[in-house]
């Protein structure tokens, strides 16, 4: 299968500690895209990356969130000082450099779960 | 601003029947997308159609077919026939604004029962 894979899919840590995620596009596609979903709602946008250039980022993307893609292929988004907050489902997405940014067809992963307590 | 409000949380409806899942958007933009996604239990959004604000022609795929008037700011989506597979979240969104960065309603969740 040769679609948008995350690791891992589930995490659950206490209160305080890091965690660091990882997405691995589909192999042709240069932007990627990071969305969080608490329950109940829909996605909310929190940064994108074209290449290796982290091009927009949401005010949701507090201090305590960062995200790299450092060869312009996988990503990490690291969460430093974990809050009972952050529990949510982070969705990654992929899409070709075709089109407008962010209109074109996303592909997502199944995302990570992530529970703190 | 952008807007995208899903007035329906839960819909339950009996294998074979029609539905229709509403989507309303509010934007000042003259230039626009709104999508729809789907969301089955495995968590994995899935692209359905993306329409832009300059095409306001319905479209038909299989038993899905979604009705796009700008005159009410409404992008809804029908599924004819629903099948059991058609179980899920199906969430609409708008790209708007210069950035065009999305903004996804709260989901319609789509029971459908055998």
């Amino acid at each position: 299968d040769t679609g948008v894979s995350q690791d891992p899919r589930h995490k659950i840590t206490k209160r305080g500690q890091n965690v660091t995620f990882r997405c691995d596009p589909i192999s042709e596609h240069n932007r990627l895209y990071w969305y969080r979903q608490t329950l109940g709602q829909g996605p909310e946008f929190l940064t994108y990356f074209q290449n290796e250039a982290q091009l927009e980022k949401s005010r949701l993307l507090s201090d305590r969130f960062s995200a790299e893609r450092p060869k312009g292929s996988f990503s990490t988004l690291e969460i430093q000082r974990t809050e009972q907050g952050d529990s949510a489902m982070y969705l990654c997405a992929s899409s070709s450099n075709s089109g407008r940014v962010f209109t074109d067809t996303q592909y997502f992963g199944p995302g990570t779960r992530l529970t703190v307590l | 601003a952008q807007k995208v409000t899903q007035a329906q949380t839960e819909i339950s409806v009996v294998e074979k029947e029609d539905v229709t899942l509403d989507c309303v958007y509010e934007t000042r933009d003259t230039t626009y997308y709104l999508f729809w996604y789907k969301q089955p239990p495995s968590g994995e959004l899935v692209f359905l159609i993306r329409r832009n604000s300059f095409d306001e022609q319905n479209e038909i795929s299989g038993r899905y077919s979604w009705n796009f008037q700008k005159s009410t700011s409404s992008f809804n989506f029908t599924i004819t026939a629903s099948q059991v597979v058609d179980s899920a979240v199906y969430f609409c969104a708008l790209a708007s604004g210069g950035s065009y960065i999305p903004t996804f309603g709260r989901g319609t969740s789509l029971i459908v029962h055998p």
